[in-house]
């Protein structure tokens, strides 16, 4: 069974940073590439960038490039997301999610998403 | 970046009717080569993660009731639920996985009437 199971909820100050994780199981970690979504509180879903565990090839939005850094470790199966200095506007739910790859290298739509981490940063 | 506009916001409809959800992409996610589109349909209920609903605009992920449908090519989509159930109340997303960044929708709103 293909799982995705992300770290627990922070609770940050400006400034200070930060690193969320995502924990593969149940398939090729190197295989699929991995996202991260996020979503502001009552606002809808933003798609952040993705990684290929396979080679560790990223690919940033270009609202999130140079705010965040995606990062994965093929031996522990496990993606990361990470901040240097947080913003209150960090302030949000993130989501890693599995792309579909249906031939090597391909990312398709997200078909298992984790259960979400809540990331809290206020003063 | 593709904008993906979706419309209406928000909808009520009566159990067991219709309820249609439109999605407009800025350019089209046809790919000519697999002769597919590249749009996907997302349902979140409150306090989960999405579910991913239909792929390749048409294709329902297995599991998924046939009460909904995809539909659309090029730049204009549809899904649409046939009869409304209480457990279909959610927010809707489209998402294209055309070309990078892979953008979704604003969301639509659907509750009963």
């Amino acid at each position: 069974e293909v799982q995705l199971v992300q770290s627990g909820a922070e609770v940050k100050k400006p400034g200070e940073s930060l690193k969320i994780s995502c924990k593969a199981s149940g398939y090729s970690f190197t295989s699929s590439w991995i996202a991260w979504v996020r979503q502001k509180p009552g606002k809808g879903l933003e798609w952040m960038g993705i990684i290929y565990p396979h080679d560790s090839d990223t690919r940033y939005s270009p609202s999130f490039q140079g705010q965040v850094t995606i990062s994965a470790d093929e031996s522990i199966s496990t993606a990361y997301l990470q901040w240097s200095s947080l913003k209150a506007s960090d302030t949000a739910m993130y989501y890693c999610a599995r792309h579909v790859g249906r031939y090597s290298g391909s990312s398709h739509e997200l078909d298992y998403w984790g259960q979400g981490t809540l990331v809290t940063v206020s003063s | 970046d593709i904008v993906m506009t979706q419309s209406p916001d928000s909808l009520a409809v009566s159990l067991g009717e219709r309820a249609t959800i439109n999605c407009k992409s800025s350019q089209s996610v046809f790919y000519s080569s697999d002769n597919e589109n590249y749009l996907a349909w997302y349902q979140q209920k409150p306090g989960q993660p999405p579910k991913l609903l239909i792929y390749w605009a048409s294709t329902r992920e297995s599991g998924v009731p046939d009460r909904f449908s995809g539909s659309g090519s090029g730049t204009d989509f549809t899904l649409t639920i046939s009869s409304l159930q209480a457990e279909d109340v959610a927010i809707y997303y489209c998402q294209q996985y055309y070309i990078t960044p892979y953008t979704f929708g604003q969301g639509t709103k659907l509750e009963i009437k």
